[in-house]
């Protein structure tokens, strides 16, 4: 069990352009999380996936942001046309079940948009 | 809508010392469940504590403690016997029985002082 990855770990692009980040969750765990945390806050909830489902979205979530997890096991999260407030980590968190459950979160990427 | 306030942007505790740090929330719903994460710096965030609310007995982890009071809609933590390794930002973190969205306060930096 290596954890929770994301790929890439540091993304700088130019504004209007589109970039997309990659998330592996641990093996077993069918539920997918994407959250976004700029500097000095906590993180906030982008949305959620039950294995291949898309299941809950924030209203934060644009139409310029697209998040997908086609066979149920990695997932991607596409930006389109990035605008400077989209600078930020993005996070990424996997767990097994329902309730109380631990979600265990990755190392985030963070993006730059100049 | 929930929300999770952390009044203490910052706390410094001498090692070996006990610290608390505090979390008060808003919501309208009974079943729910309270967490406490830590992220070292540059770090992935991992769970330290967690809590459900239909359980009346504070939740206890090794050196971590909390002080759960519903009706206040208080979750403080406390740390005891404090280490240089505590000295992370801790977020406190809320998430409905209805819901798998967490949401989080801004967030406590928590120093240890040697």
């Amino acid at each position: 069990d290596t954890g929770v990855s994301q790929d890439p770990r540091h993304k700088i692009t130019k504004r209007g352009q589109n970039v997309t980040f990659r998330c592996d969750p641990i093996s077993e765990h069918n539920r997918l999380y994407w959250y976004r945390q700029t500097l000095g806050q906590g993180p906030e909830f982008l949305t959620y996936f039950q294995n291949e489902a898309q299941l809950e979205k924030s209203r934060l979530l644009s139409d310029r942001f697209s998040a997908e997890r086609p066979k149920g096991s990695f997932s991607t999260l596409e930006i389109q046309r990035t605008e400077q407030g989209d600078s930020a980590m993005y996070l990424c968190a996997s767990s097994l079940a329902w309730g109380p459950d631990e979600q265990f979160f990755g190392p985030g990427t963070r993006l730059t948009v100049l | 809508a929930q929300t999770v306030t952390q009044s203490q942007p910052e706390m410094s505790v001498q090692e070996a010392e006990t610290v608390t740090l505090s979390c008060t929330y808003d919501t309208s719903e009974s079943d729910y469940y309270l967490f406490w994460y830590k992220q070292p710096p540059s770090r992935q965030m991992i769970l330290v504590i967690r809590q459900e609310a239909y359980k009346q007995q504070n939740a206890t982890e090794n050196r971590f403690s909390v002080n759960f009071q519903k009706a206040a809609k208080s979750f403080s933590l406390k740390i005891s016997d404090s280490q240089l390794g505590d000295a992370a930002m801790y977020f406190c973190a809320y998430r409905s029985a209805r819901s798998e969205k967490l949401v989080f306060g801004k967030g406590t930096k928590l120093t240890v002082n040697p």
